[in-house]
């Protein structure tokens, strides 16, 4: 079974700082990983995913994102936010090889402050 | 492209009673995922189809029960609410059977249980 970890519930910034918004993952087999961003009232919407390839993944919106494999991390990151990027972040994982669900984590609530 | 639409988007409904969720999925997606969202227990993957088959379910009671329809549209039904039935129900459609790593979603369903 897969397992996600968001180590911080709530991380407030102020505009126009760098922000990381932690992950970590547990599987005994391999996994694609993904962030999502849920708006208030909203669904979620995909900022990133890793499948394969280059561990730097870059997404929507100026986030990226960097896959360890050894740490079992997938830190999302952006060098400079807005009151925009104010929202809920969710890391997932999904196992390789099959039509697999998604596995989330708790989230963290993102708050930009003016 | 039209997204994924669910309907109704909020829903208020009495304890004992029952409800249908109606999701409808991107044109050409075949795979229909259902998640729950609830503030203590997060997003969690209540079940998926795929061209009319359950091919993946959840840990919830079977009060929790889904289909799907020939023209991919999916309806997820609740009987005998409970309380802790109160959630944001997320639908995600996928392209063909690659249901994690193309999964778009919804905006949800609001259901209320008084």
């Amino acid at each position: 079974a897969q397992s996600v970890t968001q180590l911080d519930s709530q991380v407030p910034v102020f505009e126009e700082a760098p922000v990381e918004l932690r992950c970590n993952y547990s599987s005994s087999v391999s996994v694609y990983l993904f962030w999502y961003v849920q708006y208030p009232n909203q669904g979620l919407q995909l900022l990133l995913k890793y499948l394969s390839g280059s561990t730097l993944v870059k997404g929507i919106n100026g986030f990226e994102a960097e896959f360890n494999k050894s740490q079992t991390s997938f830190h999302l990151r952006k060098p400079s936010v807005h009151i925009s990027d104010t929202a809920e972040y969710f890391c997932a994982v999904s196992r390789q090889g099959g039509s697999e669900k998604l596995v989330f984590g708790k989230g963290t609530k993102l708050t930009v402050n003016p | 492209k039209a997204g994924v639409t669910q309907t109704p988007r909020y829903l208020i409904k009495t304890r004992g009673q029952q409800v249908t969720l109606s999701c409808s999925p991107i044109s050409g997606h075949r795979s229909v995922s259902w998640y729950q969202q609830t503030p203590g227990q997060g997003l969690q993957f209540l079940f998926e189809y795929f061209s009319e088959t359950q091919r993946n379910k959840g840990n919830f009671p079977g009060r929790f029960s889904g289909r799907q329809f020939s023209n991919s549209r999916s309806e997820m039904n609740v009987s005998t609410l409970e309380l802790g039935d109160s959630a944001l129900y997320l639908c995600a459609s996928s392209p063909l059977g690659v249901v994690a790593t193309e999964a778009f979603f919804g905006q949800g369903t609001r259901l209320t249980v008084v």
